[in-house]
């Protein structure tokens, strides 16, 4: 029984083209979030969602947006692929906030590389 | 703003020896605290937390972690190193509500033979 899973696994494609990630939970979370892991293994999240709705965007590009069709799942579409989105995107989610607890569960991740 | 600092970028240990993996957090009030690991390849794990209580929290693989409020660190410890242990391990900072994890840039561990 995977948590969290991702698909694809290994995305390769041309510079320019468009892409999407999916991505589903079976926790019962209310949140879920995408990361994005460079090659120098820094995480940095990209955006949280909380039962749909997006709450945090850090200063993302406008070529990617994310979309949750659910609570369970969070898919992340990316237009115009640059050399530099290259990269482990990763996605999480945490149990609902009244509980207070912000532990992430994370995803296998998606290697993004883009020529 | 909240930040995390691991200083160490890798760490090499001979197999059985002891670790410690350093943190420091800067947030105004008590985070929540938390270290992961990731094995090549994969996603990351939690190995502890921190929300309140106790400051010496336990983990998983025998692993376990110390909060000292006055040194602003969450530092890991594991008394005895396995090959196996050998991944990237990532301390990070949270607060309830905050929907948002702040994560170190990550401590590399090779243990060596």
């Amino acid at each position: 029984d995977t948590a969290v899973s991702q698909t694809p696994k290994y995305l390769v494609t041309q510079m320019g083209n468009d892409k999407s990630i999916k991505c589903e939970q079976n926790l019962g979370h209310d949140t879920m979030y995408w990361y994005k892991q460079d090659s120098k293994k820094f995480l940095k999240i990209m955006f949280s969602y909380n039962n749909k709705e997006l709450i945090i965007n850090e200063t993302v590009p406008n070529r990617f947006s994310p979309k949750s069709p659910d609570k369970a799942h969070l898919n992340l579409h990316i237009n115009s692929l640059e050399l530099g989105d290259s990269a482990v995107y990763f996605c999480a989610s945490s149990p609902p906030s009244e509980t207070g607890d912000e532990t992430q569960y994370f995803g296998p991740g998606t290697r993004l590389l883009v020529l | 703003a909240q930040s995390v600092t691991q200083p160490d970028i890798h760490i090499t240990v001979s197999e059985g020896a002891s670790l410690e993996l350093r943190c420091n957090y800067s947030y105004g009030a008590t985070p929540y605290l938390f270290w992961y690991v990731q094995s090549p390849g994969q996603g990351l794990q939690l190995l502890l937390k921190y929300f309140s209580g106790d400051t010496l929290v336990q983990g998983i693989k025998g692993f376990e972690a110390e909060f000292k409020r006055s040194q602003s660190s969450f530092n890991l410890r594991k008394p005895s190193v396995h090959w196996s242990d050998a991944a990237e391990y990532f301390c990070a900072v949270g607060y309830t509500g905050g929907f948002k994890t702040i994560f170190g840039a990550g401590t590399r561990l090779f243990v060596k033979a």
